[in-house]
């Protein structure tokens, strides 16, 4: 199967800059996607690497190398409203698989 | 801004009971899935419709059966709830499987 790690939960201060990684054990796959969830709402997508490299939206960018088997959401100039789970997913054949999601906490 | 919508936004039922969670987007997609999560925990597909009558088990195993007679809807049914079946149920859409659209999620409680 699938298989995807994150960690758990990342603290950081306001104007900061996080990172949230995501390991992957999965082959095959097309690329991956990351996920923003607030609590109590439905998730909203943030980025896709179908290549590897950095793909840069806004104060959001995210990194993908299949060779390390690694990507990460970095987040800049954090904001209280930030905070928020965030998830990475990969898709693969005609499926579609969620990390367990890291929680991020910014603080003011 | 997507158009996905999911009825009812909240559930209480009793065991052994048949329920239909809704789901419509306006939005012309033929990709939908249906997701299983848990408080604080990751998405699990349960269902996935690559077009009408067209309909996938995910990896998740799951009791649920699912429909796609129009591309705008794709409802999901439990013949007979259980306890174990309580969770929030999401719904999404797509036209890439990479990008997909949620709706606000139904959060179901078996009692």
């Amino acid at each position: 199967g699938q298989s995807l790690e994150q960690p758990s939960e990342v603290t950081a201060v306001e104007g900061a800059i996080v990172q949230i990684n995501c390991t992957y054990q999965t082959s095959g796959f097309y690329g991956l996607s990351w996920y923003q969830q607030h609590d109590g709402g439905a998730p909203t997508f943030l980025s896709y690497n179908a290549l590897d490299g950095l793909e840069e939206t806004g104060r959001f960018s995210s990194f993908l190398s299949r060779s390390d088997s690694y990507g990460y959401l970095l987040l800049q100039e954090l904001q209280m409203k930030d905070s928020a789970s965030y998830f990475c997913a990969v898709f693969y054949g005609q499926n579609f698989v969620f990390g367990p999601g890291t929680r991020l906490s910014v603080l003011p | 801004e997507a158009d996905i919508y999911q009825t009812p936004r909240y559930l209480v039922i009793g065991t052994g009971k048949k329920i239909t969670l809704e789901c419509s987007q306006t939005m012309g997609h033929d990709k939908m899935y249906w997701y299983q999560q848990d408080p604080g925990m990751e998405l699990h597909l349960i269902h996935y419709s690559y077009g009408v009558n067209s309909t996938e088990k995910g990896d998740l195993s799951s009791e649920s059966t699912v429909s796609r007679i129009r591309t705008e809807h794709f409802p999901l049914t439990l013949e007979s709830a259980r306890p174990s079946h309580t969770s929030q149920y999401l719904c999404a859409s797509s036209v890439s499987e990479y990008e997909q659209y949620f709706g606000p999620g139904t959060r179901l409680t078996v009692t």
